[in-house]
């Protein structure tokens, strides 16, 4: 069975540090991955995507950036993170390739930037 | 193009009587549509998932969801609301083919379910 794995759970880090962000998935291959972020109340924003190693698509300029170094891994980074990089991250993967597949969930980085 | 709509951001019940949480969707296409549900400062779960088969789809814990297609609507329903069921949720459309040919999911800005005794 395929599980997702992300972390770390939870991360206070400083205005101005950098942040490193990992996820990875097992027991498929080639799989989508994505990059969500969820503020208060205003639902889930896409960040990045990923349909293969090192194909990179962004939905929103940020201070952000995404990597995919190995197939199953995902990377969200900041050289300098903003007080309003601060929320509720999250790492997605699927299929992606038929209409209907769903999606499957890590279980979040809850980030305050202070 | 693809969107979706969540027409409520709160929506309160007391336990025991029926839910209904609202959406309706924008698409180009036969869309693939999906609720899923969170609960505090965890990841999200799936639902249901509306596959251009059944219009009537059953969930897990319960919920089910009618595809309207005349109406453009995906509401979920739940005929009796529990405790455990306070939590956030998402309705989704999939139909956007990214480079590659995958689909991308498309989210809603969620409902927060409040339960009372």
């Amino acid at each position: 069975s395929q599980t997702i794995h992300q972390w770390p759970a939870t991360l206070v880090q400083p205005v101005g540090s950098p942040l490193s962000l990992e996820c990875t998935v097992e027991g498929t291959s080639n799989p989508n991955l994505y990059w969500y972020r969820q503020a208060a109340g205003r639902g889930l924003q896409l960040l990045f995507y990923s349909v293969g190693i090192g194909q990179i698509s962004s939905e929103v300029p940020q201070n952000l950036s995404a990597s995919r170094p190995q197939d199953r891994q995902f990377i969200l980074s900041s050289k300098k993170l903003l007080l309003s990089d601060s929320g509720f991250y999250l790492c997605a993967w699927s299929s992606g390739r038929t209409a209907g597949t769903e999606a499957f969930f890590g279980q979040g980085t809850r980030l305050t930037v202070v | 193009a693809q969107s979706v709509t969540q027409l409520d951001s709160h929506v309160s019940v007391s336990e025991g009587t029926p839910v209904l949480l609202r959406c309706n969707y924008s698409s180009s296409y036969s869309p693939s549509l999906f609720w899923y549900v969170q609960h505090p400062n965890k990841g999200l779960q799936l639902l249901l998932k509306y596959t251009s088969a059944a219009t009537l789809v059953k969930g897990i814990n319960g919920f089910e969801a009618e595809f309207k297609k005349s109406e453009t609507s995906f509401h979920l329903t739940k005929p009796s609301a529990h405790m455990s069921d306070a939590a956030e949720y998402f309705c989704v459309v999939s139909d956007t083919i990214a480079s590659g040919g995958s689909y991308i999911p498309t989210f809603g800005r969620g409902t927060s379910l409040i339960v009372h005794p």
